[in-house]
């Protein structure tokens, strides 16, 4: 059974640092890999999305990376910002031809002005 | 925005009531997603749809069932609701355009069973 792992849960950081978000998954056969932010009381915004066939995605500050064999995705955030808190969901998708999604727990994420 | 509202936004209902969620879409996505969210938990999959009366149980899907008579429309219906049920229920799309593997995820309903 695929099981997707982030941690930390939380993390603090000053504005303007550079960090990295992670993401673990126990089944290495997975078809893609999305990233999500989810602001308070809000749904899910989606970040970027990784492909199986792909090593990383970039979207502005954001850069995402998939190592499938060693079953692990980071989230690089560049330059922090206030603006970035929030908390960040990885989700993978089996390649079982389901669309099934299986979600992480998050890393709530607060960048101190 | 992706086009999904869900209806009602907050619901407070009594256990052994009957509640109906619903998830609109304006995107003309195939498939339509329900999951719930829970401290600890993450997001769990109750329910999906890849198709107009075609849908699949998800991880968490006891004591739930669903309905989908249009594309734009997917309903979640608690047939007797619990206390267990309490939570934030979040509809979502994919499938459709470029990226047909992104989720888009609609504002969230938070249902409370007391």
């Amino acid at each position: 059974k695929q099981e997707v792992t982030q941690i930390p849960a939380a993390l603090s950081v000053p504005e303007g640092e550079n960090l990295v978000l992670n993401c673990s998954f126990t089944d290495s056969a997975i078809y893609n890999l999305q990233w999500f932010r989810q602001d308070p009381g809000k749904g899910l915004t989606s970040l970027l999305l990784i492909q199986s066939s792909q090593r990383e995605q970039t979207s502005g500050r954001l850069n995402a990376s998939l190592d499938k064999s060693s079953g692990r995705s980071t989230l690089y955030i560049a330059a922090s910002q206030p603006g970035d808190s929030a908390t960040y969901l990885c989700a993978v998708k089996p390649t079982s031809g389901t669309y099934k999604y299986i979600f992480g727990t998050g890393t709530r994420l607060k960048v101190l002005a | 925005d992706a086009g999904i509202t869900q209806s009602p936004r907050h619901k407070v209902t009594e256990t052994g009531t009957p509640v109906t969620l619903r998830c609109h879409q304006t995107e003309n996505h195939r498939y339509m997603y329900w999951y719930r969210q829970d401290p600890g938990h993450g997001l769990r999959l109750i329910h999906y749809s890849y198709g107009v009366k075609d849908t699949d149980k998800g991880e968490v899907s006891d004591g739930y069932s669903v309905s989908r008579s249009k594309t734009e429309d997917f309903l979640l219906t608690l047939e007797s609701a619990t206390s267990s049920q309490t939570s934030v229920y979040f509809c979502a799309i994919s499938g459709a355009g470029l990226r047909t593997d992104t989720q888009y995820f609609g504002p969230g309903t938070r249902l409370t069973v007391l």
